[in-house]
């Protein structure tokens, strides 16, 4: 049973175009994120949901939209899409909110804009 | 921002020996994280030490705390090829709210 999956794995695209990348978490827990792994492996917070409910919206470009239908899926919306979004998504989920509770990743998502 | 920093970047030894990665951070926590990475794969958490905690074991993993050179270890005894690898220390985030990676260290354990 995959806990946190995200699908597309490989995601190769042209500038400008607008793409979205899916997760879904079978875990039950309360709170989504959504981190962004450049070449570097550096990895940076995005976006958060708390049972639906955006709590953390970092400094990123206002072409991204998450998107939480429900607290078990967070979607990712790029628009008008740049070479410097070409990194590795990740999404993650923990029980709760905070940084006392572990998280879950997902496998990631490359994103390969040309 | 709070976010830790690995060290060394890279680390190359032998399978059965140890493997010693560092964490600094700059402000005070409530608690610190250690996560693994396979090349390709998401994180794996490993353990979470509590600010009060100054040693914790799971298996094969020490980790170290020490609040006041706000600083942290993670040891790695009879390494193992299967623990190549990245391996990240997190701290909370401004908001409490998420984590903050370092750049981590690369862990190659031969055989």
């Amino acid at each position: 049973d995959t806990a946190v999956s995200q699908t597309p794995k490989y995601l190769v695209t042209q500038m400008g175009n607008d793409k979205s990348i899916k997760c879904e978490q079978n875990l039950g827990h309360d709170t989504m994120y959504w981190y962004k792994q450049d070449s570097k492996k550096f990895l940076k917070i995005m976006f958060s949901y708390n049972n639906k409910e955006l709590i953390i919206n970092e400094t990123v470009p206002n072409r991204f939209s998450p998107k939480s239908p429900d607290k078990a899926h967070l979607n990712l919306h790029i628009n008008s899409l740049e070479l410097g979004d070409s990194a590795v998504y990740f999404c993650a989920s923990s029980q709760l909110a905070g940084a006392s509770y572990e998280q879950y990743f997902g496998p990631g998502t490359r994103l390969t804009v040309t | 921002s709070q976010q830790g920093e690995e060290d060394p970047q890279a680390l190359s030894i032998q399978e059965g020996e140890n493997a010693t990665m560092n964490c600094s951070y700059k402000t005070s926590i409530n608690n610190l994280q250690w996560y693994r990475q396979n090349s390709g794969r998401g994180l794996v958490h490993l353990i979470l030490i509590r600010s009060n905690e100054r040693e914790k074991h799971s298996g094969r993993l020490r980790v170290t705390l020490d609040t006041s050179k706000k600083s942290s270890s993670l040891l790695i005894t009879a390494s193992r090829a299967a623990d190549t690898a990245s391996y990240f220390c997190a701290t909370s985030s401004n908001s409490g709210y998420a984590l903050n990676f370092g750049k981590g260290t690369s862990l190659l354990v031969t055989p």
